[in-house]
């Protein structure tokens, strides 16, 4: 399996709190992701990076933000947590060296209450 | 813009009957394939790809898909289901760019395998 860790692994949060969630690689692949998975809608993707300080916006990447340091590290940020953004966040990544596809984390259940 | 059209959010089959899960894409250009598969909570794993050459493509644990580009499908079948192929499954098409392989995916068909 590919290194990649999300941390937290569940997260109970208020409405109007910061929220940082966490991706860590140990696989030195240049691109990583952000997802979001909500029933009915698949996995959207909110932000992603193809190195480090490079980042780009997603399909839905309202009320986020993100920052990548250092290769391994990619952070996601909900600067004001709304409940609208209850949701499973997945990190993934993916090689630059012509392989197409990505690997995923094994998720983060954020819920906003 | 790409997108994926996945026809059934449910599908249940016996054990031992062929499993076809339908994926229809929307692609301006050449399109990359995927299917990925979802366990209970797990992440995402590749199931198969398609990106040039043939066009029938074998995957893991006896999955297949073929692509037809007349008919824009990509649909995933298994000749024999199996209980443990009870998951989620989920079609992508990806923009292959500067930022990398950002893939689309499709709303997600949960499979359910029945004795």
């Amino acid at each position: 399996d590919a290194g990649i860790t999300q941390s937290p692994r569940h997260k109970v949060t208020e409405t109007g709190t910061p929220v940082t969630l966490r991706c860590h690689q140990t696989e030195n692949h240049r691109y990583m992701y952000w997802y979001r998975q909500d029933p009915g809608h698949g996995l959207r993707l909110i932000h992603y990076s193809y190195g480090v300080k490079d980042t780009d916006k997603g399909e839905v990447s309202d009320g986020y933000s993100v920052s990548r340091s250092k290769t391994e590290d990619f952070l996601l940020t909900l600067e004001s947590a709304t409940s609208s953004q209850t949701s499973v966040y997945f990190c993934a990544i993916g090689s630059d060296i012509g392989d197409e596809k990505l690997f995923f984390g094994s998720g983060t259940q954020l819920s906003v209450l | 813009a790409q997108s994926v059209t996945q026809l059934g959010s449910h599908v249940s089959v016996s054990e031992g009957a062929l499993v076809l899960l339908r994926c229809n894409y929307s692609s301006s250009v050449p399109p990359y394939l995927f299917w990925y598969v979802q366990y209970p909570n797990q992440g995402l794993q590749l199931l198969l790809k398609y990106t040039t050459g043939a066009t029938l493509v074998k995957g893991i644990n006896g999955f297949e898909a073929e692509f037809k580009k007349s008919e824009t499908s990509f649909h995933l079948t298994k000749p024999s289901a199996h209980m443990s192929d009870a998951a989620e499954y989920f079609c992508a098409v990806s923009e292959f760019t500067g930022g990398g392989n950002k893939l689309t995916f499709g709303t997600g068909t949960q499979l359910k395998v029945e004795l």
